[in-house]
């Protein structure tokens, strides 16, 4: 199993450009999060999702879209990059067929993002 | 709401030397909590867990125990290791209809020099 991927690990945008950045996970696992990282401030929660077709909005939404058409893959949107868009992301997943599977979440590997 | 706070890095230590990340936390309900570890360049690995009150998350010499009388889980190594030089993060999920989301304190920069 490979877990949870990311692509692409760096990027560099600049200022109005969207991308998108994908989440993969081979768990089977129901719930998936976006976290972005900046420095000193741990990780906050963008946007997650309790199974396909099933979308919520986290502590820090704005600039963001997502969407869930398959349990494996949960894709980031950024639309008109911002400087302040400059993080590190993070994709997750949890859930299994068991609830104590719940208490885990799964990372990838992040993606460093640089809007100029 | 909730949340976590864990002591302010960076913190350098010795090889051998004893370590202590103090974390506390706010939380409605009961929540699980949870010690992470980012090594440099890495995403977040999980080192250890509790789900309830009086429980002992232990893993790679690590220890925390959840205590619900000072609504802590502090993180102890009896001598740490070069290979133990991460950031880590003390979390909580609140699973009571919280859809498993985890709150995470700002993280801790540790160090060890040989």
């Amino acid at each position: 199993n490979a877990g949870v991927t990311q692509t692409p690990k760096f990027r560099i945008l600049k200022i109005g450009q969207s991308m998108t950045l994908q989440c993969t996970q081979d768990m089977n696992h129901n719930y998936m999060y976006w976290y972005r990282q900046d420095p000193g401030m741990g990780l906050k929660l963008i946007y997650y999702s309790v199974g396909a077709g099933i979308t919520d909005k986290g502590e820090v939404p704005n600039g963001y879209n997502v969407s869930r058409s398959t349990t494996e893959d949960f894709p980031l949107r950024l639309e008109l990059a911002a400087p302040s868009q400059t993080s590190v992301y993070f994709c997750a997943a949890t859930g299994g067929r068991v609830p104590s599977s719940y208490n885990e979440q799964f990372f990838g590997p992040g993606t460093r993002l640089t809007v100029l | 709401g909730n949340s976590v706070t864990q002591m302010e890095g960076p913190v350098t230590l010795s090889e051998e030397a004893f370590l202590t990340i103090n974390c506390t936390y706010t939380a409605t309900g009961y929540p699980s909590l949870f010690w992470y570890v980012q090594y440099p360049g890495e995403g977040l690995q999980l080192l250890l867990k509790a789900t309830k009150a009086d429980d002992k998350g232990s893993n790679k010499g690590f220890e925390a125990t959840y205590r619900k009388e000072t609504t802590s889980f502090h993180l102890e190594k009896g001598s740490v290791q070069v290979s133990d030089s991460a950031v880590y993060f003390c979390a909580l999920s609140d699973s009571g209809g919280s859809n498993y989301k985890l709150t995470f304190g700002k993280g801790t920069l540790l160090t060890v020099n040989p």
